[in-house]
């Protein structure tokens, strides 16, 4: 059975810290690992990562992919207030009719405190 | 561009009430997705489209439907709410299939008493 697991559940940061969250995960047909910040709404996109060991980065965040491990890191430097969300991890999940579509975790809640 | 909008925010439906959750893109993205979120959770495919006309099942699709007869609309039907269809519901819709960027909409809050 398909299955995507991160850790940990939530985190407790002061500002300025550095975080890693972590992703796992076991799918049929791997193509990509997508890593979306979820606030009060809607999911947004953060990256995309489908060759292992090449990182990504956006300003403080950061992310890379080890497809041999089947698992990705995501790493926030320097934290701030509005870091505070929920951090969901996707990968591909492969359905029966042969269509690619997204499988998420649980989530990371992280809590940055001033 | 609005992206994807969603209508209502927020319902409460007693059990046995039928409604429409209804999802608009203006990207003309072929692919729409409607999810799913419970509290704690993450987010489960209930059905997907890759283009007007065609549908299919997500991961969660009992006692919902769906049509496509747009590329820009998706509405989500609710037949016979339950209580376990209480959640947070969100339209979805990428260019091509779901290995890429998708947007979402801003979520229709349910709760079915």
């Amino acid at each position: 059975e398909d299955k995507v697991v991160q850790s940990p559940l939530s985190l407790v940061v002061h500002e300025g810290d550095t975080v890693t969250l972590n992703c796992s995960y076991e799918v049929t047909n791997f193509r990509s690992l997508l890593w979306y910040k979820q606030e009060k709404k809607a999911p947004t996109f953060l990256f995309m990562l489908t060759s292992s060991g090449i990182e990504k980065k956006s300003g403080r965040l950061s992310s890379i992919l080890d497809k041999k491990e089947l698992s990705s890191i995501l790493n926030i430097t320097a934290t701030q207030t509005g870091d505070s969300a929920i951090y969901l991890c996707a990968v591909d999940h492969r359905y029966q009719t042969g269509a690619n579509n997204l499988f998420f975790g649980t989530g990371t809640r992280l809590t940055v405190i001033p | 561009n609005a992206g994807v909008t969603q209508t209502p925010k927020f319902r409460i439906l007693k059990i046995g009430q039928s409604m429409t959750l209804q999802c608009t893109q203006d990207m003309n993205h072929n692919y729409m997705y409607w999810y799913r979120q419970d509290p704690g959770m993450g987010l489960k495919l209930i059905y997907y489209s890759v283009g007007a006309g065609i549908t299919d099942k997500g991961e969660v699709p009992n006692g919902y439907n769906v049509s496509r007869s747009t590329t820009e609309d998706f509405p989500l039907r609710l037949e016979l709410a339950a209580p376990s269809q209480t959640s947070v519901y969100f339209c979805a819709s990428s260019y091509f299939d779901g290995a890429y960027e998708q947007y979402f909409g801003p979520g229709t809050r349910l709760t079915v008493t």
